[in-house]
C-alpha cells in the first residue's frame, strides 16, 4: 500500500518569506514518481513537478524548488520570497507501479501567504 | 489547449437521488480517474478507469459506479445520492506508458441536502 503524508495541513506567512512544504511518501514499489500539484482558489490542480525514484538531484524552478531525499523518503517543496499568489492549497502525490498510473495524494497543506 | 472538463461546477441534489456527473477530456488520453476531495484528507481515489469499458476500484468505491461508453468520457454515477456524499469531485486523465502529470477538470462541488 502507498501512502503519502502531509504533515503540515496550514501554513501563513508573510510575503517575500521562505516557506518549505514537507512531504513524505511510503511504498514498497522500486520504480515509482513524486508530484507536486497547485490548488488556486478556483480549484482545479495543477501540476508542477514529476520526479522519478532513481532520479535524487534537486531541482529549480525559478522560485520554485524541490528537495528529494530517498533516504528518508522525503519529496519537499520551498517557494522562495514567497508571494501573495502562491497562496493555495498544495498537493504531493505518489504513483507506482500500478495499472493506470493512479495517483495517491497526500492531504494537502494550505499556504496564505499575506502581502 | 488541453483540456479536461466537467459538466457542472456546482450541483445541489436531494438525498435518494441519482447523479451523474460527467468527465470529457480531448487528450486522447487511455487513462481516467474520479477522485472524491474532503478537507483535511486530501483527494482519495473513487474508480479509475484504463481503456473503454474497463473500470477498476479505487480506495473508496462505495456508493458510486462509473460508465466508460467512449475514450473520452467518464462517468461517475451516484446510484442513491446520501449526505455523506457531499464533497468536491475532481476527474482527471493521463495517457498510457510514460507516467505523467495528471491533467485535472475543475472539479464539481455537489451538496447533497
Amino acid at each position: 500500500a502507498q501512502k503519502v503524508t502531509q504533515a503540515q495541513t496550514e501554513i501563513s506567512v508573510v510575503e517575500k518569506e521562505d516557506v518549505t512544504l514537507d512531504c513524505v511518501y511510503e511504498t514498497r514499489d522500486t520504480t515509482y514518481y513524486l508530484f507536486w500539484y497547485k490548488q488556486p482558489p478556483s480549484g482545479e490542480l495543477v501540476f508542477l513537478i514529476r520526479r522519478n525514484s532513481f532520479d535524487e538531484q534537486n531541482e529549480i524552478s525559478g522560485r520554485y524548488s524541490w528537495n528529494f531525499q530517498k533516504s528518508t523518503s522525503s519529496f519537499n517543496f520551498t517557494i522562495t520570497a514567497s508571494q501573495v499568489v502562491d497562496s493555495a492549497v498544495y498537493f504531493c502525490a505518489l504513483s507506482g507501479q500500478n495499472a493506470g498510473n493512479m495517483l495517491t495524494f497526500g492531504g494537502g497543506t494550505r499556504l496564505m501567504v499575506k502581502p | 489547449d488541453v483540456k479536461v472538463t466537467q459538466s457542472s461546477r456546482y450541483l445541489v441534489k436531494r438525498t435518494g437521488e441519482k447523479v451523474f456527473l460527467e468527465c470529457v477530456q480531448d487528450m486522447d488520453h487511455e487513462n481516467m480517474f474520479w477522485y472524491r476531495q474532503d478537507p483535511g484528507l486530501g483527494l482519495r481515489l473513487i474508480y479509475f478507469s484504463y481503456d473503454v469499458k474497463m473500470k477498476e476500484k479505487g480506495d473508496i468505491p462505495e456508493g458510486y459506479s462509473v460508465s466508460r461508453e467512449k475514450k473520452e468520457r467518464f462517468s461517475l454515477i451516484l446510484e442513491s445520492a446520501s449526505t455523506n456524499q457531499t464533497s468536491m469531485y475532481l476527474c482527471a486523465s493521463t495517457p498510457s506508458g510514460a507516467l505523467s502529470g495528471a491533467f485535472f477538470g475543475q472539479g464539481t462541488r455537489l451538496t447533497v441536502v
